[in-house]
């Protein structure tokens, strides 16, 4: 069975510019989480979505925001990148909510 | 202010000795607790979890210890392998505010970078 998919698993980016981060789901699993994690630091929460809709939001300025498809599918987008944006970003699934989440390996961005 | 602390960075221990991994959390609202297992390159894997209604939950070589009064959980792992060197994360959730989950995700620790000694 395949797991959490994210891609691109790595990406430059400059000052600025606008990126787009994807996830697919393990089959069946409708509900799909967003994470950051710093380098030296835990992942941080910064959105969840269960049946397409937004149920939960971290401390992320607006320039951060998130969908989720029919399919189940997710895209994380991030505008006018900052150097403090680099990060390991993580996406997981789980049938409902916070429990029996399965992680992706991430997208690691790197903002130059 | 950080809501769930892993105060030790690192720990080095013996092949066959037990491992004790120690996290100390400060929102009474969180009722449940989880460990996550990283390696290098890869997203964290979930270990063991536990609900703030049991003091102890068992799984294999791995056991996670709560004390509600004290805030305070750790894992043991025994005997530890060398496959176990990992950096590893304890996590807590509040009750979900939904039916499809609950609205503040997980809060991570800053994790601890467990190395098994041959």
């Amino acid at each position: 069975d395949a797991g959490v998919t994210q891609s691109p698993t790595h990406l430059i980016k400059t000052r600025g510019q606008h990126v787009t981060l994807r996830c697919s789901p393990i089959s069946g699993h409708k509900s799909v989480s967003w994470y950051q994690q710093v380098l030296g630091q835990g992942p941080q929460f910064i959105f969840q979505y269960y049946e397409k809709e937004e149920r939960g939001r971290g401390n992320f300025p607006d320039r951060f925001s998130a969908r989720q498809f029919p399919n189940y599918s997710s895209e994380l987008n991030v505008n006018a990148l900052l150097l403090g944006d680099s990060a390991l970003y993580l996406c997981a699934s789980s049938f409902q909510g916070n429990y029996g989440y399965t992680f992706g390996s991430g997208t690691r961005l790197t903002v130059v | 202010d950080q809501q769930v602390k892993q105060n030790s960075p690192s720990l080095s221990v013996q092949e066959g000795r037990i491992s004790i991994l120690n996290c100390d959390y400060t929102n009474s609202m969180f009722d449940y607790f989880l460990w996550y297992k990283k390696y290098p390159a890869e997203g964290p894997t979930f270990l063991i979890s536990i609900s703030s209604i049991k003091d102890k939950n068992e799984d294999g070589r791995f056991t996670v210890f709560l004390n509600k009064s004290a805030k305070h959980l750790s894992l043991h792992i025994v005997p530890s392998q060398p496959g176990d060197s990992a950096v590893y994360f304890c996590a807590a959730s509040p009750p979900p505010m939904y039916s499809g989950g609950g609205a503040d995700g997980l809060t991570f620790g800053k994790g601890t970078h467990l190395i098994i000694q041959p």
